[in-house]
């Protein structure tokens, strides 16, 4: 079955320092993957995605993600945080269902707070 | 920001009583979503529609309907609300269903607590 998983519930970094979220995927076919952020209150924002090509692919925000296929995952990255990161970050995959080709499935989530 | 709205945003409601969710948006994209959001299990698809008058179900679709009279419009129902669809609900929106490489673009989201 299609799944994504995100090891890490929460995770605690000081502001400056770099930036890695895990996530893994498990699907038979390519998968196009995306990595949203959630501010508390808000929607979701997609910062980066990936269908194909380059699989170092660059986003908003200052975020990279690389495609690993090897390793099946799919990781975010920053090289430095600012407080202004402090959010829940979804990674997910976009697989198909039933007839539709365009449902995401999304990980539980990594909460990352950012110390002064 | 894509344009999305979700209305109402915050609702309280009794066991039993029906609620319906309103997703408008001003993008004329054909392909609307509704996911639920809760700790533990990211955001989960209830139902999704392809076009006016064409809806189907997702993965968490018991107990929920949904309508789409107007490409601009996504109506989700709780005909009869349950303490277990206390909930985070979030719309999407894309242009392009026959593509997986389409972005999906969420509303703001509404909170509904069923009492």
């Amino acid at each position: 079955a299609q799944s994504v998983t995100q090891p890490d519930i929460h995770i605690t970094v000081s502001e400056g320092a770099s930036l890695e979220l895990r996530c893994n995927y498990s699907y038979g076919a390519t998968p196009y993957l995306f990595w949203y952020v959630q501010s508390p209150g808000q929607g979701l924002q997609l910062l980066l995605k990936y269908f194909s090509g380059d699989t170092l692919v660059q986003g908003i925000k200052g975020f990279e993600a690389e495609f690993k296929r090897s390793q099946s995952s799919f990781n975010l990255r920053k090289p430095s945080v600012h407080w202004s990161d402090a959010a829940e970050y979804f990674c997910a995959v976009g697989a198909e269902y039933g007839g539709a080709t365009n449902k995401l499935i999304f990980g539980t989530g990594t909460l990352l707070a950012v110390q002064p | 920001d894509a344009g999305i709205t979700q209305s109402p945003r915050h609702k309280v409601t009794e066991t039993g009583t029906p609620v319906t969710l309103r997703c408008h948006q001003t993008e004329n994209h054909r392909y609307m979503y509704w996911y639920r959001q809760d700790p533990g299990h990211g955001l989960r698809l209830i139902h999704y529609s392809y076009g006016v008058k064409d809806t189907d179900k997702g993965e968490v679709s018991d107990g929920y309907s949904v309508s789409r009279s107007k490409t601009e419009d996504f109506l989700l129902t709780l005909e009869s609300a349950t303490s277990s669809q206390t909930s985070v609900y979030f719309c999407a929106i894309s242009g392009d269903y026959a593509s997986s490489t389409d972005t999906q673009y969420f509303g703001p989201g509404t909170r509904l607590t069923v009492l």
